[in-house]
């Protein structure tokens, strides 16, 4: 099982320009998240998704778009990247939305809009 | 206002010391705390979840403490190893569902 994977590793983006960040997770989970670590700050949810075709606001979404079309994937879209958007994006899920289900965490994507 | 605050922001231990690690929370209704271990350019990995009616828990080398009435957990780590340096996260469960992180302590083990 390769878990929670997320592309690309890392990402530089000119201010305006749009991007994708992938998420596939093999586990069959139902519920997905997007979280953004800044510096010296606790995660922040972006958006979260219960199952293919739902998806909904957490804490921070503005600038961002999701879309949830299987169970597996859960792309974050970001139109009109701006320097505040510079961050490092984990993408996790988990088997259900209490807090006592685990949540499973890819490796990140570490962004730059300069 | 639901806060998770972390003691301290940074520690830098020798090799084979103990340690450890202070979370503070204002959180209500609570359900649980987990802690997280996150490596350097790695995501969070689940340690330890901690209930209303848990005092302590141990997973190998790391011990977690509640104390519900004071709302404070703690995180002891024995006999340190290189590999313990990561960042060590406190999340609360709120109504069962909503989440608050806190911003992590940041372990150095020096050899």
């Amino acid at each position: 099982n390769a878990g929670v994977t997320q592309t690309p590793k890392f990402r530089i983006l000119k201010i305006g320009q749009s991007m994708t960040l992938q998420c596939t997770q093999d586990m069959n989970h139902n519920y997905m998240y997007w979280y953004r670590q800044d510096p010296g700050m606790g995660l922040k949810l972006i958006y979260y998704s219960v199952g293919a075709g739902i998806t909904d606001k957490g804490e921070v979404p503005n600038g961002y778009n999701v879309s949830r079309s299987t169970t597996e994937d859960f792309p974050l879209r970001l139109e009109l990247a701006a320097p505040s958007q510079t961050s490092v994006y984990f993408c996790a899920s988990s088997s259900g939305t209490s807090g006592y289900n685990e949540q499973f965490f890819g490796p990140g994507t570490r962004l730059t809009v300069l | 206002k639901n806060q998770v605050e972390q003691s301290p922001q940074s520690l830098i231990i020798l090799e084979g010391k103990n340690c450890t690690l202070q979370c503070n929370y204002t959180v209500s209704p609570f359900s649980n705390l987990r802690w997280y271990k996150q490596d350097t350019g790695r995501g969070p990995v689940s340690l330890t979840i901690m209930t209303f009616s848990e005092n302590t828990k141990s997973n190998g080398r790391y011990t977690a403490t509640l104390d519900a009435d004071t709302k404070q957990s703690s995180l002891h780590i024995t006999a340190s190893q290189l590999s313990d340096s990561a960042s060590y996260i406190c999340v609360v469960s709120a109504n069962n569902y909503q989440l608050i992180w806190g911003a992590g302590t940041k372990l150095i083990i020096k050899p």
